[in-house]
């Protein structure tokens, strides 16, 4: 398994500015990945983010919106551009580790994000 | 599209009761199969999962999910639920070769001591 840390864990921000999430995970992994949780709804994935590369976007999410950081294979960082009040969400990191028999995703305890 | 669907959104239960959370998915080819479990101002866990082999697996806490391949179905069950259930479940779905995990909407679970 992996332990996975963000920061921040809740902010409250104004329309128009932006906010960086960062994510730390305890061991080096190749693949980190970048979900939305919007209220009441499931998990979206965002984005992959691979060291070394440019982070692949999923359809409906592009990098003006959420550019992504990936200096490393501990670390990577979300930014949420031009925030909206329907960029309100729970935005997680997850990991791609070792685990018994399949590889499997682990998350990160989430940042939730309030647009004012 | 593929997609991931779980009927219950909301399962209120009384201790000792028998769970039962339903989770279909719509991709036709092999796939892998995950229940998480999120607590009350905790992270998404991983409960179980399935990849291959017997299809009823069993997880942590007393869980296990039976892999229904006719069904497109992975349904979560516990025989006895306690207080300390009281969580969201997620079903998710990732087919294999490729990263992506699909996530149903999640239901949540109460259990009235």
């Amino acid at each position: 398994s992996a332990v996975i840390s963000q920061k921040p864990s809740r902010d409250i921000c104004q329309r128009g500015t932006s906010l960086t999430i960062q994510c730390q995970v305890d061991s080096q992994v190749t693949m980190m990945f970048w979900y939305r949780q919007q209220p009441g709804q499931s998990l979206t994935l965002i984005a992959t983010a691979n060291q070394g590369s440019e982070a692949t976007y999923e359809s409906g999410f592009v990098i003006d919106k959420f550019p992504i950081s990936r200096p490393n294979l501990t670390f990577s960082t979300l930014t949420v551009s031009n925030m909206s009040p329907e960029d309100s969400s729970i935005y997680l990191c997850s990991v791609e580790a070792p685990s018994t028999s399949t590889d499997t995703q682990y998350f990160g305890p989430g940042t939730r994000l309030t647009v004012l | 599209a593929q997609s991931v669907s779980q009927h219950n959104h909301h399962v209120i239960l009384s201790e000792a009761a028998s769970l039962e959370l339903g989770c279909n998915y719509s991709y036709g080819g092999t796939v892998n199969l995950f229940w998480y479990v999120q607590y009350p101002g905790q992270h998404l866990q991983l409960l179980l999962k399935y990849f291959s082999g017997d299809p009823l697996v069993k997880g942590i806490k007393g869980f296990e999910a039976e892999f229904i391949k006719s069904k497109f179905s992975f349904n979560l069950r516990k025989p006895s639920v306690q207080w300390s259930d009281t969580a969201e479940y997620f079903c998710a779905v990732n087919p294999p070769g490729t990263y992506k995990y699909i996530f149903g909407t999640g239901t949540r679970l109460k259990v009235l001591a």
